[in-house]
């Protein structure tokens, strides 16, 4: 695709749930992210994938966050038993490598009622 | 404290004025990135900066790696240029992970 795509584009979901959120990134692209926005804050840093492989996933918040990309192409963040802090702007960006420009997904709003 | 601190949180400004906005940090980077983040809408990115000063129309990026800053300037602003502008930097030694301002939010009025 021309963009990195994000689907659902908005997820509502009771608490104690689980959801998965998807990214596809930029045909091409090896880097690939994803951030946690609340409102009025700036994405916060939850994982980073290089290929398949999760080069960094120091900020996802606890075990109930999970995020797998296995042929290093689509990645999804796998939320557990959702809460209602979980509730937030999920977005996603890719990169073609290291040092690259970010490209971002137009997010996925979760909330969990 | 925010490894990434911008200024000011929100501005307003008439349409036609110049505008600056500024970002300061306290790591050392790789790069800076400036973005734009319309309401409801996806994030940009503007520029990536690792030294210098970049131009793309009314929008101009500067960096000085000494003082670690970055400066957005927007020249004769428009109604269309109100959006959430984000500075984030990639941090040395951190493999690629960015770090992100909290934003500064412009509105222009015509």
């Amino acid at each position: 695709g021309a963009g990195v795509s994000q689907t659902p584009s908005n997820k509502v979901t009771e608490k104690g749930k689980y959801v998965e959120l998807r990214c596809d990134p930029i045909s091409g692209h090896t880097a690939l992210y994803w951030y946690r926005q609340s409102l009025g804050q700036g994405p916060e840093f939850l994982i980073y994938f290089q290929g398949t492989g999760a080069a960094d996933d120091s900020g996802l918040p606890n075990d109930r966050f999970f995020a797998v990309r296995p042929e290093g192409s689509v990645s999804t963040l796998k939320i557990q038993r959702t809460e209602r802090g979980d509730s937030a702007v999920y977005l996603c960006a890719s990169s073609r490598s290291r040092g690259e420009g970010l490209f971002f997904g137009s997010g996925t709003q979760l909330s969990v009622l | 404290k925010n490894e990434v601190e911008q200024s000011p949180q929100n501005l307003t400004a008439q349409e036609g004025e110049f505008i600056t906005i500024n970002c300061s940090y306290s790591v050392g980077i790789s790069a800076l990135h400036w973005l734009q983040q319309h309401p409801g809408g996806g994030i940009v990115s503007l520029f990536m900066l690792s030294s210098g000063k970049k131009k793309h129309g009314r929008l101009i990026a500067t960096i000085n790696i000494q003082e670690k800053h970055s400066s957005l300037h927007i020249t004769a602003s428009h109604p269309r240029d109100s959006a959430v502008y984000i500075c984030a930097v990639r941090r040395l030694n951190t493999g690629n992970q960015f770090y992100f301002g909290t934003g500064t939010s412009l509105t222009v009025i015509p």
